[in-house]
């Protein structure tokens, strides 16, 4: 799987959009674009996936660029709740063949959100 | 709740002490996983599990044993383990079919002592 460069960190104001940047600069062309966030102590939580089309689901949107090497996740209104390690992980559409299949996350070290008041 | 439950959620044992992990899920998915996050460092996976059968072992020490008995549950049996292995071991489950996300349990917090 390709692999992804996130800035460590990041601040944000509460009520603001939070823009998460992710490059995926080896991507290939049946690897996707996945997004998933950490609350302190809690396991990962799903957001957000998408292959080439941006995405928009009721907790974020996707913004992929048209050359697939680069992703922003956007949290349109932030709130204090949202403060998380957030991982942009890029993996391969699982091999259905067989009749087994499953797909592998590989986690890096992911961006630190921060919404303040 | 996220559909995947693991217990306990906190576990201190001995060096010397054996327990289980307890991983379950009930929502149809046909792929289990082992995670271990420790301190400062990024989630690593241990074990994959599809359709029950052990598909991946990513060189873990033996003193780790997993267990799928079902489709619905996951055990992680630990034994003489190390105070290096302090950590939060999470499970997650998916369905990958249709290429949906993980959902991870909580995590069970262990340390050894």
């Amino acid at each position: 799987d390709a692999k992804t460069t996130q800035p460590p960190s990041m601040d944000c104001a509460e009520g603001r959009a939070a823009n998460l940047p992710c490059n995926h600069s080896t991507i290939s062309g049946n690897e996707y674009v996945y997004w998933y966030r950490q609350i302190h102590s809690q396991g990962p939580q799903y957001i957000i996936h998408g292959l080439k089309n941006n995405e928009t689901n009721e907790m974020a949107s996707l913004i992929i660029t048209e050359d697939r090497k680069s992703s922003t996740l956007i949290l349109p209104h932030a709130t204090l709740r949202d403060t998380a390690v957030y991982y942009c992980i890029v993996r391969d559409r699982p091999n259905n063949a067989g009749g087994t299949s499953y797909g592998k996350l590989t986690f890096g070290q992911g961006t630190i959100l921060t919404v303040h008041p | 709740e996220t559909g995947v439950t693991q217990t306990p959620r906190h576990l201190v044992m001995g060096m010397t002490n054996k327990k289980s992990l307890k991983c379950e899920q009930h929502l149809g998915h046909n792929a289990m996983y082992w995670y271990k996050q420790s301190a400062k460092k990024p989630l690593e996976l241990m074990f994959v599990y599809s359709l029950e059968e052990r598909v991946e072992n990513n060189s873990v020490p033996s003193r780790f044993s997993p267990e799928c008995p079902n489709s619905s549950h996951l055990f992680l049996h630990l034994h003489t383990l190390q105070p290096e292995d302090s950590a939060l071991y999470l499970c997650a489950s998916s369905q990958d079919r249709v290429g949906n996300g993980y959902t991870f349990g909580s995590g069970t917090r262990l340390t050894v002592v």
